[in-house]
């Protein structure tokens, strides 16, 4: 079955302390993107990678890292996580191809992480 | 700059049609329709290109005015399935989906 995994779906943690969101896809897709969802603001973007080593960030990257050394991973980081990331994050993938550029994306189940 | 969603809400007793519209000012690739229901992933509607290709699998309409940089989604004989809030995506020139607010959707019997 094609899908986009998260790992954990919820976590509450406190403030400063490092943490890992996990997500793997296995459809092969080249782009991957995280999102944060807060009440009333839609989706904002947190970093996006096109392949492997490729990253960039997106509107909101501040206080977050990414990594994609693998096609099917792209893990979010939270080095030093403060109340205000306390949010509900998805992580996406896509394949890319041609116009448009970004084709149908896949979600995952949502990450919902409170901070205190 | 986030592309502006209208209206915010929108309450349809089942059958009714909506439309909800999706404008911006900037210049677009593609637009981009996802639905979301309540505590669920967003879910892809569709996809309008320049030129008026559409690419989708629901039984959904969408047009798509590139001239006046606006997208609207026309959703006839609403069924009670089709409640949530509806997000409209562009694709900017870095690969980039910039989504909009968001607009929800009741449907009542």
């Amino acid at each position: 079955e094609a899908q986009v995994t998260q790992n954990p779906r919820y976590l509450i943690t406190v403030t400063g302390k490092k943490l890992t969101v996990t997500c793997s896809q296995n459809m092969n897709h080249e782009y991957m993107s995280w999102y944060r969802q807060d009440p009333g603001l839609g989706l904002r973007q947190i970093y996006y990678s096109m392949n492997v080593e490729v990253t960039d960030k997106g509107d909101v990257p501040e206080g977050y890292k990414v990594s994609r050394k693998e096609k099917r991973n792209f893990p979010l980081i939270l080095e030093s996580p403060s109340p205000n990331q306390t949010s509900l994050y998805f992580c996406a993938s896509s394949k890319t191809s041609g116009v448009p550029l970004l084709h149908e994306q896949y979600f995952g189940p949502g990450t919902r992480l409170t901070v205190t | 700059q986030q592309p502006v969603q209208s209206p915010q809400a929108v309450i349809l007793r089942e059958g009714e049609d909506a439309v909800i519209n999706c404008s911006s000012s900037k210049a677009l690739y593609s637009v981009h329709w996802y639905r979301q229901k309540h505590g669920e992933a967003p879910v892809f509607l569709m996809i309008l290109l320049k030129g008026g290709e559409q690419k989708g699998h629901e039984k959904i309409s969408a047009s798509f005015n590139e001239k006046k940089q606006q997208s609207s989604l026309y959703l006839t004989a609403s069924q009670l399935s089709y409640s949530g809030t509806y997000f409209c995506g562009t694709e900017n020139s870095n690969y980039q989906l910039i989504w909009g607010a968001g607009t929800k959707l009741i449907i009542k019997p």
